[in-house]
């Protein structure tokens, strides 16, 4: 069974990088995607984007010039960098499997996350 | 403002079906499946339900979903007390080419 954990500073000062990075055990990485999500405190859930374990990416526009997301294969984790962190960056940070990844014959894509990790809050504050 | 739309909240009592909408737009909804997902307090979301109505395993069959256009719709039939917890839908978008989510229901069992 696939499970996931998250892992990184719980604290950010502004104008600086936030890192994360996500372990899987009890599978390989190297095949499906990977994505991140965010939930701010009492707020709903953010997709921030994902990768695939060959290495292509794919982000949410409104964070696109200050994601990164990376995967080591050899170390079946992938990480995810937030750049120029700001107050409204503080959340939980959740990563979590891309599953499904298809079209169907109608034409109708279908993907979910599935499962995700116990999530990290991450604080950005001076 | 979530690009998708939800109620903020949902109750019911013991046994009942309550149902919980989701709305969106020819974009996510109208063009691709929902997924609906699960989080009880202070835990991670947890799939529920995927592609429009299919269940994962270990899933009641109490939960179901179901689709017609640019809306969707999660059911709970004889509603349990740890069923209280807060119920995200979610599809691709098209015109963000990214995953997006409702607001969220927070669902009280009375």
């Amino acid at each position: 069974q696939v499970q996931l954990q998250e892992s990184g500073p719980g604290l950010v000062k502004p104008s600086e990088t936030l890192s994360l990075t996500c372990t899987v055990s009890g599978g390989s990485i190297s095949s499906y995607y990977w994505s991140w999500i965010r939930q701010p405190p009492g707020k709903g859930l953010e997709w921030i984007g994902y990768i695939y374990y060959s290495g292509s990416t794919n982000y949410n526009p409104s964070l696109k010039s200050r994601v990164t997301i990376s995967v080591d294969t050899s170390k079946n984790q992938f990480s995810l960098k937030l750049s120029s962190v700001t107050a409204a960056d503080t959340a939980v940070y959740y990563c979590a499997r891309g599953y499904g990844d298809y079209y169907d014959s109608s034409g109708y894509y279908h993907n979910w996350f599935d499962p995700w990790g116990q999530g990290t809050l991450v604080t950005v504050s001076s | 403002q979530s690009v998708l739309t939800q109620p903020p909240s949902a109750s019911g009592t013991p046994g009942q079906r309550v149902t919980i909408s989701c709305s969106g737009s020819s974009s996510n909804i109208g063009s691709n499946t929902v997924n609906w997902y699960q989080q009880l307090p202070g835990t991670a979301p947890k799939l529920l339900i995927y592609s429009n109505n299919q269940r994962p395993s270990g899933v009641p069959d109490r939960f179901s979903g179901s689709k017609s256009g640019t809306s969707a719709s999660l059911a709970i039939s004889g509603l349990q007390s740890e069923d209280e917890a807060d119920y995200y839908c979610a599809a691709w978008d098209d015109s963000l080419n990214g995953g997006v989510f409702g607001g969220g229901t927070k669902l009280t069992v009375l």
